[in-house]
């Protein structure tokens, strides 16, 4: 079942924060984030697992909720350069598992100057 | 580092031809994956292989969609006949169970009219 993202889309000023979240019906066992600039490849940004630490990418943090089946990406003093479109990817557990990725629908990031 | 590579990055077919696409993964990632991105969604996993053995093809169209990986390395994924749903870009991305981050090449777009 694919993970459900919010919000779909976002548009921020320059230095502004932002919150996206992914939901699942599904128990998680590991997030993963990814995001996609127009006419490019999906880039990783960070992997949480079950029971492990908030992670950080730069000035990009994300948590993970085990009880809420959720996890939030938190993007602080947005650079023009964050704009493009976030997944959210959840995948089943085991040892080649970890790339059996399920995507949700994206969140449109623009960051206007 | 050389990242994976994709080829051809554009092709246009009419419905009921057939394409053929090809995948260079980073070299010494022994996982490599087929995903479907279908415009404004998130990737859909098509198929995966551990060094040349299929582990996951349960999404795989098979009456249409076949794929290898011979000698471990490189892998095409062949669609014959096409249909006008399979237009779409088609990613190939590779990976480390160590890391858990897959690097994902910049895909091929299909156009079927």
């Amino acid at each position: 079942q694919q993970p459900v993202q919010s919000p779909q889309a976002v548009i921020l000023r320059e230095g502004e924060d932002a919150v996206i979240n992914c939901s699942s019906s599904k128990a998680l066992y590991s997030v993963h984030w990814y995001r996609q600039k127009h006419g490019e490849a999906p880039v990783f940004l960070m992997i949480l697992l079950k029971g492990g630490e908030q992670m950080r990418h730069e000035k990009i943090s994300a948590s993970f909720n085990e009880k809420k089946q959720q996890s939030s990406l938190y993007l602080t003093a947005s650079q023009l350069s964050y704009s493009g479109t976030y997944f959210c990817g959840t995948a089943p557990r085991g040892g080649t598992s970890y790339g059996k990725l399920t995507f949700g629908q994206g969140t449109i990031l623009t960051v206007h100057p | 580092e050389a990242g994976v590579a994709q080829s051809p990055r554009y092709k246009i077919i009419e419905k009921r031809q057939s394409v053929a696409f090809w995948c260079n993964p980073i070299s010494g990632h022994a996982t490599l994956y087929w995903y479907q991105q279908i415009l404004g969604q998130g990737p859909k996993l098509l198929i995966q292989f551990q060094n040349n053995g299929v582990v996951d093809d349960s999404q795989l169209p098979k009456d249409r969609f076949s794929a290898e990986r011979l000698k471990g390395v490189d892998s095409t994924l062949k669609i014959q006949p096409a249909k006008l749903e399979d237009s779409a870009v088609y990613l190939c991305a590779s990976g480390l169970a160590v890391t858990g981050e897959l690097f994902f090449g910049e895909g091929s777009r299909l156009t079927v009219l």
